[in-house]
């Protein structure tokens, strides 16, 4: 079964300068969210889409943008990068936006790492 | 305040011996609460959920948790560990009092399974 993509897997950056991870939701899923996982942290929620419309928004940074395109896909853009945004970056989707109390299910993608040195 | 809290940071069980993962809740309301694995360098696997219905919950990989509403918690159970069931487990709650229509993640409690 198809799953979620996410490109590129490592990324590794310098000190303010920008950087945008891709998301391919599975086939179907119309709502996608970015997580942030820090080194030995659990993963912090950053920003979800439904239908190409912001549908929830956590601890993303003024820094991060994001957004959900006509096919689906989604792109989290970041800039002027620090360090403390080195970090493994999941995208996940679901079919319809209530999968948390709803008998849907939000499956992960396998994460990009962003180095940022 | 997270939803959910995971007590243990580490557990270490034998291979061939029952396993449990331990999780309680703190949602108001109807809490739907999930567990997720994540092996080392990969994404988070979706295991089980807990929306409504039997408390005892079945999932992949021969898991299975208990919802129980008196002590609020979800334990995550195997009656026999692998090897291969070594790795980093987060119990998550949803729904509208636990998270919104997000995930939100316990700490995460990191299974060593030995022979």
């Amino acid at each position: 079964a198809a799953g979620v993509i996410q490109s590129p897997r490592h990324l590794i950056k310098e000190k303010r300068e920008t950087a945008t991870l891709k998301c391919y939701p599975i086939p179907r899923h119309d709502t996608v969210y970015w997580y942030q996982q820090g080194p030995g942290q659990d993963p912090q929620f950053l920003i979800s889409f439904y239908e190409k419309m912001q549908s929830d928004k956590g601890s993303i940074p003024d820094r991060f943008s994001a957004q959900q395109f006509s096919d689906y896909h989604s792109e989290l853009n970041m800039s002027s990068l620090e360090l403390g945004d080195s970090a493994l970056y999941f995208c996940a989707s679901s079919l319809n936006w209530d999968a948390t109390f709803s008998g849907n299910t939000i499956y992960f993608g396998e994460g990009s790492w962003l180095t940022v040195v | 305040a997270q939803s959910v809290a995971q007590p243990e940071d580490q557990v270490n069980v034998a291979e061939g011996n029952p396993l449990t993962v331990k999780c309680t809740y703190s949602v108001s309301g109807n809490p739907y609460l999930f567990w997720y694995v994540q092996y080392p360098n990969r994404g988070l696997q979706f295991l089980l959920k807990y929306i409504t219905g039997d408390n005892l919950v079945k999932g992949s990989y021969g898991f299975e948790a208990e919802f129980n509403k008196s002590q609020t918690s979800f334990h995550l159970k195997k009656p026999s560990a692998l090897v291969s069931d070594s790795a980093l487990y987060f119990c998550a709650s949803g729904g509208l009092t636990g998270g919104g229509n997000k995930l939100t993640f316990g700490t995460g409690t990191q299974l060593k399974v030995e022979l």
